[in-house]
């Protein structure tokens, strides 16, 4: 079985500091992992995927993670927060053999101007 | 390209009435799965269709029921609705999720109130 542990329901970051959210995941098999973002009143984009190969990943809008398989770990980050970043952010893992996604609880990240 | 699309966008119903959502996948997408997301939560997942078969669910009632058609697309239905089932339920598609996880979108939901 899998599931995602998101540190953190709400982080608040000044603009222009570092954004790091949390997420910790458990999956038997090597899994796929994924940070999706959510605007008030809109779907889940798609920020960044882990499938295989390089850990550390990058994805749109500046945001990067790294799968680190000893820690069970795939924190999103991102240098400098900007204003247009405030949204709902949600891990999820999925493993390799069709089974669903299991998604995070939500981080929601406010940028102080 | 369009992306995943969903109709309608909003939907009131009261309890007990049925309601049928719509989903149209992405271009080139064949599977299509469905989340519930009530407030303040992640969503959940509720079945999967692929080859217009459900291929995998969730811990979903049978109230809960979906359809897809040769073209892809899919319906998701709910009967006997409760109060509970107030959520923003989300498709997503897929490229034969079963062999490309990775390659799963969302659309924009649609919001569904029961009074």
């Amino acid at each position: 079985a899998q599931s995602v542990t998101q540190l953190g329901s709400h982080v608040s970051v000044s603009e222009g500091a570092l954004v790091l959210l949390r997420c910790n995941y458990s999956s038997s098999v090597p899994p796929y992992l994924f940070w999706y973002v959510q605007y008030p009143n809109q779907g889940l984009q798609l920020l960044l995927k882990y499938t295989t190969g390089a850990t550390l990943v990058k994805g749109i809008n500046g945001f990067e993670a790294e799968f680190k398989k000893s820690e069970t770990s795939f924190h999103l980050t991102k240098p400098s927060a900007h204003m247009s970043d405030a949204a709902e952010y949600f891990c999820a893992v999925s493993d390799r053999t069709g089974n669903q996604f299991y998604f995070g609880t939500g981080t929601s990240l406010t940028v102080i101007p | 390209d369009a992306g995943v699309t969903q109709s309608p966008t909003h939907l009131i119903k009261t309890r007990g009435q049925q309601v049928t959502l719509r989903c149209s996948p992405k271009s080139g997408h064949d599977t299509v799965s469905w989340y519930q997301q009530a407030l303040g939560q992640g969503p959940q997942f509720i079945f999967q269709y692929y080859e217009e078969e459900e291929r995998q669910r969730g811990n979903f009632p049978d109230r809960f029921s979906g359809h897809q058609f040769p073209n892809y697309s899919s319906e998701l239905n709910v009967n006997a609705l409760l109060l509970g089932d107030s959520a923003l339920y989300l498709c997503a598609s897929s490229l034969d999720y079963s062999r490309y996880p990775e390659t799963q979108y969302f659309g924009p939901g649609t919001r569904l109130l029961v009074l």
